[in-house]
């Protein structure tokens, strides 16, 4: 499974937009990138996935440049509610099994 | 649209004493996995199912873990004899396809032994 390096914390003020960074150099073909958020005592919540490109919902954006090594999440506007830890997570190749790979994800801070 | 349940949120045991955790997934979803996050450390893979079926369960720590998901519905996972390295919070999610689909999360149960 393809390993996922990204910052350990990052601090914002609100309104500000946020941009992520996920390193995954051994990407496999079939795989997906995925984020996930997560707050204290809760499970993660899935936010986005993508494959190449951009795709953008409601709540957030993914940029994929074209070799897929890397992609950011990019939260606009950021709120004091988006503080919580972010879940860089690779897989679902066809080989890769279902499970999900955690890592160390990002702390993001929001401040006032 | 009900979410992934867990019971109990909380649990307290002793070493040596068994424990099941339960987890109900969103309805109509076949895919039910098992994660675990023990102190300190980033959450792990356990097992999963689809349907009653164990999928992979190249997580499971060893033999003191027993997942069943009878008639592929609720799963339960039970601890038994736990040990102090058990401790952790454990998360149950269901997913409605197999493959490149949102994992539901429930909010987990923490189990602490003692």
């Amino acid at each position: 499974l393809a390993k996922t390096t990204q910052p350990i914390s990052m601090d914002s003020y609100e309104g500000q937009e946020v941009n992520i960074t996920c390193s995954h150099n051994n990407i496999a073909t079939n795989d997906y990138i995925t984020w996930y958020q997560q707050f204290p005592s809760q499970g993660p919540r899935f936010i986005i996935q993508g494959y190449k490109t951009k795709v953008t919902n409601e709540v957030a954006s993914l940029f994929i440049p074209a070799d897929r090594k890397s992609s950011t999440l990019s939260l606009p506007r950021v709120s004091l509610s988006d503080t919580a830890v972010y879940y860089c997570l690779v897989g679902w190749g066809s080989n890769a099994g279902n499970m999900l790979t955690f890592g160390g994800g990002t702390r993001l801070m929001v401040k006032p | 649209e009900a979410g992934v349940t867990q019971f109990p949120s909380h649990s307290v045991i002793e070493k040596g004493q068994t424990v099941t955790l339960r987890c109900d997934p969103i309805s109509g979803h076949d895919n039910l996995y098992w994660y675990r996050r023990v102190m300190g450390k980033e959450i792990k893979f356990l097992l999963h199912f689809v349907k009653e079926s164990k999928q992979d369960e190249s997580g499971m720590p060893n033999n003191r873990f027993l997942a069943e998901r009878t008639g592929g519905t609720y799963s339960t996972l039970k601890v038994q004899p736990a040990e102090l390295e058990d401790s952790g919070v454990y998360f149950c999610a269901s997913s409605r396809l197999r493959t490149a689909d949102e994992q539901y999360f429930g909010p987990g149960t923490r189990l602490t032994v003692t």
